[in-house]
């Protein structure tokens, strides 16, 4: 079983619509989780950092359960700007702090 | 400009041929790790620091070296490069290891190993 576990998509959405991700890890110990996103073949770009307490930026929501070790991501009136792929990411205290990255979940964003 | 710089961007070599891939930061951020993607499997992480002279194995160590003689530079080394090892490389840096920092990527160093 992966460490981390997307939904690979591809989600195809229109204009407007809301999308949500979902994202699971294995990892009791995960200390911190983020959501990245990763535009074609250019480098990841932090999108939030996950909170338990949940966070908002804007059009983005971002909740975690810990005692589900789930974590998701909430795009409302999605924009052809967020087409991209978004990353679910992990940090795990090992003695070092690894940083565990899922696959990603590919968005489209329609006209 | 805050930023992490990797070089080269692409590059084709042969089987067995050493090469370094440099990477290098000006924020002086104390973390700094090496990182693949390959299609389906997203970022897989190599090796990474804490500090100077302070590395540790990623998931996916076998066949690459680093060093981090300085805490701006952290080259990867890949001493007899294999097909296996194509693939989409990025170095990335953070303030520290621990908690809530965000991460810096380079762009990204594109190697073909025929």
């Amino acid at each position: 079983r992966k460490e981390v576990e997307q939904d690979p998509g591809p989600f195809n959405v229109p204009e407007g619509a809301t999308v949500a991700f979902n994202c699971t890890y294995s990892n009791s110990a995960s200390q911190s989780f983020f959501w990245y996103r990763q535009d074609c073949r250019k480098e990841p770009k932090l999108l939030m950092s996950v909170y338990s307490s949940g966070n908002e930026d804007g059009r983005f929501t971002a909740q975690l359960n810990r005692a589900s070790q789930y974590i998701s991501l909430l795009i409302r009136d999605s924009k052809l700007s967020d087409s991209a792929t978004y990353l679910c990411v992990v940090t795990l205290n090992t003695g070092g702090f690894k940083t565990i990255f899922g696959a990603g979940t590919r968005l489209f964003v329609k006209a | 400009e805050a930023q992490v710089t990797q070089n080269p961007r692409y590059l084709i070599t042969v089987t067995g041929k050493k090469l370094t891939v440099t990477c290098s930061q000006n924020m002086n951020h104390e973390y700094m790790s090496w990182y693949r993607q390959d299609p389906g499997l997203g970022l897989r992480q190599i090796y990474y620091s804490m500090n100077v002279e302070v590395t540790d194995k990623g998931d996916v160590p076998e066949g690459y070296k680093v060093s981090r003689k300085e805490k701006r530079n952290f080259p990867l080394i890949l001493e007899s490069p294999s097909p296996n090892q194509t693939s989409l490389y990025f170095c990335a840096s953070s303030l520290t290891g621990t908690g809530w920092t965000e991460a810096f990527f380079g762009q990204g160093t594109r190697l073909t190993v025929v």
